[in-house]
């Protein structure tokens, strides 16, 4: 079973629709959660941190299920510039801020 | 943004060649990082340095040698490669090596072995 697991996708949706990703780690572990985004050809970077509580970023929306070891990212109003490959990321308990990327998940937002 | 750079960008090289990565980072962090990102497959870390020192080998092949001369320069010296080798090689940073932290990631280096 991978660590971190995606569906790659991809998802094509049209401009102003609401997509949810989600994610699975194995780890049962892990103490950090993250979503990052990279762009075609370009480095990750991060786009917010999961919080247990859950947390809002704009039009984004993290949510941790912990005992379902299950992490999700909402794009409410997507816009064309959210077409990018969104990665969960975990870090476990005890393991420094050593990351395990999931293989990432593929947007496409269509006009 | 010049946060972290890495040079070259593109590498082709033969299986007999001895290249280097370069990445400097310029955000006065202390740990740094070496990822390989091969098509269809997750980032996978490599090395980990935290002042300086390495703190992880992730079972990578002694092909690949890393070196961390000070916190804000780390290379990767390969030799001897094989073409499943080629892939996007990405260095990041943080702050520090604690739990938690935002990583910065460099452009990478696309490698590709012949």
């Amino acid at each position: 079973r991978k660590e971190v697991e995606q569906d790659p996708g991809p998802f094509n949706v049209p401009e102003g629709a609401t997509v949810a990703f989600n994610c699975t780690y194995s780890n049962s572990a892990s103490q950090s959660f993250f979503w990052y985004r990279q762009d075609c050809r370009k480095e990750p970077k991060l786009l917010m941190s999961v919080y247990s509580s859950g947390n809002e970023d704009g039009r984004f929306t993290a949510q941790l299920n912990r005992a379902s070891q299950y992490i999700s990212l909402l794009i409410r109003d997507s816009k064309l510039s959210d077409s990018a490959t969104y990665l969960c990321v975990v870090n476990a308990f005890n393991a420094g801020n050593m990351l395990t990327f999931g293989g990432g998940t593929r947007l496409m937002v269509k006009p | 943004e010049t946060g972290v750079t890495q040079t070259p960008r593109h590498l082709v090289m033969g299986m007999t060649n001895k290249k280097s990565l370069k990445c400097e980072q310029h955000l006065g962090h202390n740990a740094m990082y070496w990822y390989k990102q091969s098509a269809k497959k997750p980032l996978e870390l490599m090395f980990v340095y935290n002042f300086k020192e390495q703190t992880e080998n992730n079972s990578v092949p002694s092909r690949f040698s890393p070196e961390c001369p000070n916190s804000s320069h780390l290379f990767l010296h390969l030799h001897t490669l094989q073409p499943e080798d080629s892939a996007l090689y990405l260095c990041a940073s943080s702050q520090e090596l604690t739990s938690g932290q935002e990583q910065f990631f460099g452009p990478g280096t696309r490698l590709t072995v012949l």
